[in-house]
């Protein structure tokens, strides 16, 4: 089955660590997201990439760093830099721009939860 | 630039009665229109969907949304509530059929009660 894979699951982290939150889709999909979730806030933008090799900061990018090298792989580094890491992450793909049949919607992984200890 | 509210952070129905999430959206251009459901960690599911074919719109678990241009408003609804429909729900608007630029409103619990 096509789908999104995000490991791990469950990470914790000492402050001052970086992690990197892993996020793989079969589903030939142009474009893909990061995705941080608070309880009460909903989802907010971190980054997202139209296109292998190209990627843009979405709405709350400080503290974060990402890379996609890959079509199918997107992961995401949360930096010691990022003040309030703990959050429920997650990715997302979509076709992208150059896909002909695409009705709009986002495919989501799973979700990684991060708790910093 | 697209928005979306969603009346109420907290609904409760008891079982069996009727579900009504509210859900309206302003955008300058026609929009896509969502609503996906999201249960504890787990990732967003899709429900259902507008891309400005048919106003009515059924989508997965007996949900259905009507879109209504004059209203900004794609309210969802399920006539019958279950116990597995207590969820957290999103409505979510774009303006374009690739996936970008994608508004979600702050989101609707949903309790259901026996």
């Amino acid at each position: 089955d096509g789908g999104i894979t995000q490991s791990p699951k469950y990470l914790f982290r000492k402050e001052g660590q970086n992690v990197t939150l892993s996020c793989e889709q079969n589903l030939n999909h142009d474009a893909m997201y990061w995705y941080r979730q608070d309880p009460g806030q909903g989802l907010r933008l971190i980054y997202y990439s139209q296109i292998v090799n190209d990627f843009q900061k979405g709405d709350i990018a400080e503290g974060y760093s990402v890379s996609r090298e890959k079509k199918e792989s997107f992961p995401l580094t949360v930096t010691s830099a990022q003040k309030n890491p703990t959050a429920f992450y997650l990715c997302a793909s979509s076709i992208g721009w150059r896909g002909r049949r695409g009705t709009g919607e986002l495919f989501f992984g799973e979700g990684s939860r991060l708790t910093v200890l | 630039a697209q928005s979306v509210t969603q009346l109420g952070s907290h609904v409760s129905v008891s079982e069996g009665a009727l579900v009504l999430l509210r859900c309206n959206y302003s955008s300058s251009v026609p929009p896509y229109l969502f609503w996906y459901v999201q249960y504890p960690n787990q990732g967003l599911q899709l429900l259902l969907k507008y891309t400005s074919a048919a106003t009515l719109v059924k989508g997965i678990n007996g949900f259905e949304a009507e879109f209504k241009k004059s209203e900004t408003s794609f309210h969802l609804t399920k006539p019958s509530a279950h116990m597995s429909d207590a969820a957290e729900y999103f409505c979510a608007v774009t303006i374009n059929n690739y996936g970008q630029n994608f508004v979600f409103g702050p989101g609707t619990r949903l309790s259901v009660l026996p």
